[in-house]
């Protein structure tokens, strides 16, 4: 199993370009989750995912968009990348709590990150 | 909104040394973790707890929910262990699924 995957590793956009951040996971996960990481900062949640069909925002999502795809696929995209969206982006994915959710522990697994630069 | 602070920022440890690291938080929680975050940059989870204490090879985390505080311990440290160590809580975000809220992480570097 490959885990978490992401694509592309690193990528360099001139203000104003789009692109699109693509992760998969081969897990069966329910819940797919986007986080940004910039130096002296926790990972901040850009959108999550919580099953197959929703999306919902998280605590920085202006500039951006997403798409699941299907169970396995769910992607970020930057209509018009600005320079304070440079940074490390992380896909992450878990199973959904379900029943009990205050007894359901559910580890999130994480991608290997892209590190994005606009300039 | 939910804050966690995390001490140290940065330490530095002799091999061999037990190392602490404390992680505290402002409101109710369903669970913590303790993530590593390699120098290559990947992340993996270490613990995910509620409740009193887990351990797994050198490592030990804690949680006390009343103080709202857990440390994650490391005995007898090795260079390998030098990453940063990040304290994330989960609280429940509706639909069945949950956001995680993370600490600005600890750097740890452990000298031969």
């Amino acid at each position: 199993n490959a885990g978490v995957t992401q694509t592309p590793k690193f990528q360099v956009l001139k203000t104003g370009q789009s692109m699109t951040l693509q992760c998969a996971q081969d897990m069966n996960h329910n819940s797919m989750y986007w986080y940004r990481q910039d130096p002296g900062m926790g990972l901040r949640l850009i959108y999550y995912s919580a099953s197959e069909g929703t999306t919902d925002k998280g605590e920085v999502p202006n500039g951006y968009n997403v798409s699941r795809l299907n169970k396995r696929e769910f992607s970020l995209r930057l209509e018009s990348a600005a320079p304070s969206q440079t940074s490390v982006y992380f896909c992450a994915s878990s199973e959904a709590a379900s029943g009990s959710v205050w007894n359901s522990y559910n580890e999130q697994f994480f991608g290997p990150g892209t590190r994005l630069t606009v300039l | 909104k939910n804050e966690v602070e995390q001490s140290p920022q940065n330490l530095t440890a002799q091999e061999g040394e037990f190392i602490t690291i404390n992680c505290s938080y402002s409101v109710g929680i369903s669970a913590l973790h303790w993530l590593q975050q390699h120098p290559g940059g990947g992340i993996v989870s270490l613990f995910m707890l509620s409740s009193g204490k887990k351990k797994h090879g050198r490592l030990i985390a804690t949680i006390n929910i009343q103080e709202k505080h857990s440390s994650l311990h490391i005995t007898a440290s090795h260079p390998r262990d030098s990453a940063v160590y990040i304290c994330a809580v989960r609280v429940l975000a509706g639909a069945g699924s949950y956001q995680l809220t993370f600490g600005k992480g600890t750097k740890l570097s452990v000298i031969p």
